[in-house]
């Protein structure tokens, strides 16, 4: 299978914790995005990457979020001192860079802060 | 990137055509329309996108009038499986880094 693949799938862990997920695209494909979907609502957009570089973030991701990618394959998202509102799901896209609005998207992995 | 609207639930039933209606009254010349489904515990799917007139797919088909101001997806003989959340973006993706916004999408229900 050559789709985006996340892991972990679910993650439960205290507040205060440090969390770090990982996603891993298709293969050939230079941009990678980080949302974050929470229940009943769509999607929003945190931060994207061409390649290894970060190109945008926004608002939502405060400065306990850090997000990389090294190599410019796969990337992993890092929440520090988590709080119960980082609880959601957080979703990995990618794309090429050519592509007009589709983007081929994880399964996610399902954050829960106690 | 232009507001939609577009309803918040719809039920159908199997065999039947669902048709969802997007409201963009804000779409700007460079926009494209394009349409995710999203499957419970799943990342949404690209479905269909298009800019005017008639996109039609192994999937589904979208229909533009030429104000543009709206746009309907078209599901044909739907099943259980088909069950989902539909989204309706609206943007110039190249010039916004690819970046999609979603709003609340639409929940169908698919009877038996």
């Amino acid at each position: 299978d050559t789709g985006v693949s996340q892991n972990p799938r679910h993650k439960i862990t205290k507040r205060g914790q440090n969390v770090t997920f990982r996603c891993d695209p298709i293969s050939e494909h230079n941009r990678l995005y980080w949302y974050r979907q929470t229940l009943g609502q769509g999607p929003e957009f945190l931060t994207y990457f061409q390649n290894e570089a970060q190109l945008e973030k926004s608002r939502l991701l405060s400065d306990r979020f850090s997000a990389e990618r090294p190599k410019g394959s796969f990337s992993t998202l890092e929440i520090q001192r988590t709080e119960q509102g980082d609880s959601a799901m957080y979703l990995c896209a990618s794309s090429l860079a050519a592509g007009v609005g589709e983007q081929y998207f994880g399964p996610g992995t399902r954050l829960t802060v106690t | 990137l232009a507001k939609t609207t577009q309803p918040i639930s719809m039920d159908s039933y199997e065999g039947q055509e669902v048709n969802i209606t997007c409201s963009h009254n804000n779409i700007a010349t460079n926009d494209y329309i394009t349409w995710y489904q999203q499957f419970p515990s799943q990342g949404p799917r690209f479905i269909i996108q298009g800019y005017k007139t008639k996109v039609t797919n192994e999937v589904a088909s979208l229909f533009i009038p030429a104000d543009r101001k709206s746009s309907t997806l078209s599901l044909p003989r739907v099943s259980l499986s088909d069950t989902a959340v539909y989204y309706c973006l609206v943007g110039a993706f190249k010039a916004a880094g690819n970046k999609l916004t979603f709003g609340g999408g639409t929940r169908v229900l698919v009877k038996p």
